[in-house]
């Protein structure tokens, strides 16, 4: 059963600070990996989709990586701003039109 | 991006009533769509299945009878919950993948309040 784990559950930076979100997965078999982010009482918004033969997608300050041998992806945040404050999930989808599994997610805090 | 419109995004209902959520794939068709539910500060939680012109796969501990789907057309899927109760009270959000990359796309959250 594939498992989604997201680390740390919560962040903390100031203002300009870069930061690496990390996710990884135990099944390393998987179609494609995606990047949500949620803001408190919304619903989830795209921001990265990388298809399992990517290594990578950027999205203006966004990079989000993909291993699929080892089983991790990082979402990279450069230069972040207090907007970017809000939940952070990543998901695995197993075959293109099942069901996302997702990780508990990471609550980023960016200190003005 | 595709766009997912969901719809009421804030309902509050009686004790026994029923109440429609409704979820549209505006720019795209969309033969299977799914219902999650999420509880304050956790992750969603899959409740169901949406399969256009057939029944919907519920996820093991969901009452098919009490959340009732139905996938009409290839951009409308709703979800009822039928004869609420106070601990139905909770966040619904839906999705639908975009056919062929599967790029998954969410509503805007349906709050859901049973007094």
């Amino acid at each position: 059963k594939q498992e989604v784990t997201q680390i740390p559950a919560a962040l903390s930076v100031p203002e300009g600070e870069n930061l690496v979100l990390n996710c990884s997965f135990t099944d390393s078999a998987i179609y494609n990996l995606q990047w949500f982010r949620q803001d408190p009482g919304k619903g989830l918004t795209s921001l990265l989709l990388i298809q399992s033969s990517q290594r990578e997608q950027t999205s203006g300050r966004l990079n989000a990586s993909l291993d699929k041998s080892s089983g991790r992806s990082t979402l990279y945040i450069a230069a972040s701003q207090p907007g970017d404050s809000a939940t952070y999930l990543c998901a695995v989808d197993l075959s293109g039109n099942t069901p996302l599994v997702f990780g508990k997610g990471t609550r980023l805090s960016v200190i003005a | 991006g595709a766009v997912v419109s969901q719809h009421p995004s804030r309902v509050i209902c009686k004790s026994g009533t029923s109440v429609k959520i409704e979820c549209r794939s505006l720019d795209f068709q969309a033969t299977t769509m799914f219902w999650y539910r999420q509880f304050p500060k956790k992750s969603l939680m899959l409740m169901a299945t949406s399969n256009e012109g057939s029944k919907a796969t519920y996820e093991q501990g969901v009452e098919k009878d009490k959340f009732l789907i139905n996938h009409a057309s290839l951009t409308l899927s709703t979800l009822t919950v039928t004869s609420a109760h106070p601990e139905d009270s909770s966040f619904y959000i839906c999705s639908a993948r975009l056919p062929g990359q599967g790029e998954a796309f969410f509503g805007q959250g349906t709050r859901l309040t049973v007094v």
